[in-house]
């Protein structure tokens, strides 16, 4: 079955510290790869996509994420975290373009930052 | 410009009710989806419209119903609300059914269903 995976459902890191999110997705195909990011009670903001090209891609906030089409990964990274990177960060993917907006979640990684 | 807008914020509801929650698109953007996020869970996608036809029914039961206006803007509609239909419901919008290059989230509306 096609699924999404973040394998880890919390993580604590020390300011200034870096930080890696792990993605995993089952697909039979390259599925366009999104990260974001919610706050406690608010919408999704838009860190970074993959569609196509270089597989290492930058986002907002100082977010970075690599493709691996080997491990089926999209992990996502921060050199050094802030406290205000603090929230509940998701994976997702579509099946390109003929799937229209139909985007399939992980269950999520919540960020906790440590002063 | 204004993004993506939700009504209400919040609503309280009780068992057997019905509800109706608003979204508004991005000024320009012709496709509106719609998501559910469970607490502690990741968002599930409902239905997505297009140019006001149903591009896109996630599994979800037909309690669950939406429609789409010429402007545009969008309803998603439940039925009979059990309590496991307390959620946030999200609405996103996009320029086109495939756009997602330009997909933007709205900050949702959270049913709470007592």
């Amino acid at each position: 079955a096609q699924s999404v995976t973040q394998p880890d459902i919390h993580i604590t890191v020390s300011e200034g510290a870096s930080l890696e999110l792990r993605c995993n997705y089952s697909y039979g195909a390259t599925p366009y790869l999104f990260w974001y990011v919610q706050s406690p009670g608010q919408g999704l903001q838009l860190l970074l996509k993959y569609f196509s090209g270089d597989t290492l891609v930058q986002g907002i906030k100082g977010f970075e994420a690599e493709f691996k089409r080997s491990q089926s990964s999209f992990n996502l990274r921060k050199p050094s975290v802030h406290w205000s990177d603090a929230a509940e960060y998701f994976c997702a993917v579509v099946l390109g373009k003929a799937a229209g907006n139909k985007l399939t979640f992980g269950g999520g990684t919540r960020v906790l930052v440590k002063p | 410009d204004a993004g993506v807008t939700q009504s209400p914020t919040h609503l309280i509801k009780t068992r057997g009710q019905h509800v109706t929650l608003r979204c508004s698109p991005i000024s320009g953007h012709k496709s509106v989806s719609w998501y559910q996020q469970v607490l502690g869970q990741g968002p599930q996608f409902i239905f997505q419209y297009y140019e006001k036809e149903e591009r896109g029914r996630g599994n979800f039961p037909d309690r669950f119903s939406a429609r789409q206006f010429p402007n545009y803007s969008s309803e998603l509609n439940v039925n009979a609300l059990l309590l496991g239909d307390s959620a946030l419901y999200l609405c996103a919008s996009s320029p086109s059914y495939g756009g997602n290059e330009k997909l933007f989230f709205g900050s949702g509306t959270q049913l709470s269903v007592l």
